[in-house]
């Protein structure tokens, strides 16, 4: 299948700090991208929808100002959680999807710990 | 999207073969049945998808009921390695439309 990558795998940051995380289609073009969150113990949740070129639809209750999302490229789409909070600690994940491809395929994930 | 239903967990030999069955009886016309799963503190892994007839790939194989409402993934003879929560979901059949996440079914590998 086809492969999504995510820098950084894991990162921590203190309180009030932004995070910066980005998602990549190696060998494909995603012309639309989505970022889900997942908390321990719990199913992925989709947090927003891009397409290329285009700006983010975020789900309800998802703070848009807060989690800045940018799909300037058919291969790239970039998540930044601004000031970030402990309570915003989570695995983000990153799929690609769109193009000539039916289905989507998902980044390894990124591990976010807010001190 | 239709809604679909799993077991919460399952176990199965080492070796067996695994039958995960899934249930989506107000599933569309135009929707299809797709198979991730999700090893433990990684991304979903894509499985495999079908409309209506069965499919088969390196990784497992897709059993579709012909009325539609229920399917079985079938992995032929699993590893410690398939261990995971097994995710069915059905959407309309292109990469650009969401997937939405239930709760899964823990697939346990057992030596």
């Amino acid at each position: 299948g086809a492969v999504v990558s995510q820098h950084p795998s894991w990162v921590i940051c203190k309180s009030g700090t932004s995070v910066k995380i980005e998602c990549r289609s190696l060998d494909f073009q995603a012309t639309t991208m989505f970022w889900y969150r997942q908390f321990p113990k719990q199913s992925l949740m989709l947090m927003a929808t891009s397409n290329e070129g285009s700006k983010a639809t975020y789900e309800q209750g998802v703070e848009k100002d807060k989690f800045l999302i940018n799909h300037a490229s058919l291969t790239l789409s970039t998540l930044t959680v601004t000031s970030a909070h402990p309570e915003d600690s989570s695995f983000y994940i990153c799929s690609g999807g769109g193009g000539n491809t039916d289905t989507q395929y998902f980044g390894p994930g990124t591990r976010l710990t807010v001190l | 999207d239709a809604k679909t239903t799993q077991p919460p967990s399952m176990d199965c030999a080492e070796g067996r073969a695994a039958n995960l069955p899934c249930n989506h009886s107000t599933i569309s016309g135009n929707e299809y049945v797709y198979w991730y799963r999700q090893i433990h503190s990684q991304g979903p892994q894509y499985i495999i998808h079908g409309l209506k007839n069965n499919e088969t790939n390196e990784m497992a194989s897709l059993i579709i009921t012909e009325d539609r409402k229920s399917s079985t993934l079938i992995l032929p003879h699993a590893t410690l390695r398939d261990t995971a929560v097994y995710y069915c979901i059905v959407r309309v059949g292109a990469g650009s439309y969401q997937l939405t996440f239930g709760k899964g079914t823990k697939l346990s590998v057992i030596p």
